[in-house]
């Protein structure tokens, strides 16, 4: 079975500062890896994926998560916090059987102090 | 594209009460999904389908039910509403084929029982 674990439930940064949002996954077989953000009463979009062809993904608004087998991690960071990255922030793995469903971590709420 | 839409975006029911979330795509996608959010917690599948006429369970299916007579369309059914199912439902959908393939997700429809 598939599991995600994103460490810290919440994560204040200050506006400028890196963003640093954990996630580490556990799969039997090479993983597709996923970041969503959910921004305030909306559903979720998609940030980045990893798809084994690079192991440093470039998602949106300056996001990147770098994906390190030897440690199963796949850690989202943006060098520089914006107020509007005030969301929360996703991890998921899709299996590889049928229907491909998503394994969500519990999510990280970012925020942004001016 | 509209992308996946869902209806209604609010409700409160009533212990008991039934109700059918709808969920809807045009963009040709074979792939559906239900999830549900709970507060502080990752999404969670409570069903899915791969085609129409084709459905199966996901990780949280006890108490609902799912239908798919259309390729467009994949509605929910609460036959008696418990406060346990008070969340977030989010619909979503994807491209049959690749593992790595985006779920693009709906905006959500936010149901409280009493």
């Amino acid at each position: 079975a598939q599991s995600v674990t994103q460490l810290g439930s919440h994560v204040s940064v200050s506006e400028g500062a890196l963003v640093l949002l954990r996630c580490n996954y556990s799969s039997s077989v090479p993983p597709y890896l996923f970041w969503y953000v959910q921004y305030p009463n909306q559903g979720l979009q998609l940030l980045l994926k990893y798809t084994s062809a690079a192991t440093l993904v470039k998602g949106i608004n300056d996001f990147e998560a770098e994906f390190k087998k030897s440690e199963t991690s796949f850690h989202l960071t943006k060098p520089s916090a914006h107020m509007s990255d005030a969301a929360e922030y996703f991890c998921a793995v899709s299996s590889q059987n049928a229907g491909n469903m998503l394994t969500f971590g519990g999510g990280t709420r970012l925020m942004v102090k001016p | 594209n509209a992308g996946v839409t869902q209806t209604p975006k609010f409700r409160i029911l009533k212990i008991g009460q039934s109700m059918t979330l709808q969920c809807a795509q045009d963009m040709n996608h074979n792939y559906m999904y239900w999830y549900r959010q709970d507060p502080g917690m990752g999404l969670k599948l409570i069903y899915y389908s791969v085609g129409a006429g084709i459905t199966d369970k996901g990780e949280v299916p006890n108490g609902y039910n799912v239908s798919r007579s259309t390729t467009e369309d994949f509605p929910l059914r609460l036959e008696l509403a418990a406060p346990s199912q008070t969340s977030v439902y989010f619909c979503a959908s994807r491209v049959a084929g690749k593992t790595v393939n985006t779920q693009y997700f709906g905006p959500g429809t936010r149901l409280t029982v009493l």
